[in-house]
């Protein structure tokens, strides 16, 4: 089975802090990977899919880049309503997927 | 818009069978495009993929619950359901059906979720 290990577990920063998280598959993903925002009490959100590709109607200053095992995802300038947990999503073994741990996302 | 909706009792006893259901509304459950899938988030904790099914009927498992879970889809009624069988109370959790894209996985339309707890 692909492991993915995400990291930081958890995240402090300040609005206007570029915040970066990352995550490690076990094997080549090729470009497998997607990243989602879950806000407590709620569903997960998709907000890239495909390593660097931004969801319809999803804010610019979030983004994605990797391929292969290794794979980043970025707000640009955080602002107070990205408080969130993300998690990065692997789909290599079609079509199973893994989750990443999960990054809480906390303000400073 | 499409819309997910599970449904189903919120307390199994442990040793017996969870079943719950998604309807899908605002969208065919018919299309080639997408698997139909279940994921699970035990209190506190992170997203797990439990299995998806094709509207063909072919079912993908997580080999952790294989032994455990049935996947079904009615197209009739435009539903998906989730079996898990012999639950114990580490299969508390919210349990969430989802739409996967078959290009490249990403779940892009989610149930609200339902809590299930596993309690005598």
């Amino acid at each position: 089975d692909i492991q993915m290990t995400q990291s930081p577990s958890s995240l402090s920063a300040s609005v206007g802090d570029r915040v970066t998280i990352t995550c490690q598959a076990s094997q080549d993903i090729s470009n497998y990977l997607n990243w989602y925002q879950q806000k407590p009490g709620k569903a997960p959100k998709l907000l890239i899919y495909d390593a660097s590709n931004l969801e319809t109607g999803v804010p610019s200053r979030f983004s994605g880049s990797g391929s292969g095992t290794d794979f980043t995802f970025t707000i640009s300038s955080l602002q107070p309503e990205d408080i969130a947990t993300y998690y990065c999503q692997q789909y290599d073994n079609l079509p199973s997927y893994t989750f990443g741990q999960g990054t809480k996302l906390e303000i400073k | 818009q499409l819309q997910l909706q599970e449904s189903g009792p919120g307390l199994v006893k442990p040793s017996e069978t969870l079943s719950l259901t998604c309807t899908v509304s605002g969208g065919s459950i018919s299309s080639s495009s997408y698997y139909w899938g279940w994921i699970r988030q035990p209190p506190g904790k992170g997203l797990e993929w439990i299995g998806s099914i094709y509207y063909s009927g072919s079912t993908y498992y997580n080999p952790s619950l294989k032994s455990r879970v049935t996947i079904s889809v009615d197209t009739s009624k435009n539903q998906f359901s989730l079996k898990l069988s012999s639950v114990t109370a580490a299969d508390t959790a919210v349990y969430y059906c989802a739409r996967i894209m078959i290009t490249f996985g990403e779940a892009d339309y989610w149930g609200q979720g339902t809590l299930v707890t596993v309690s005598s």
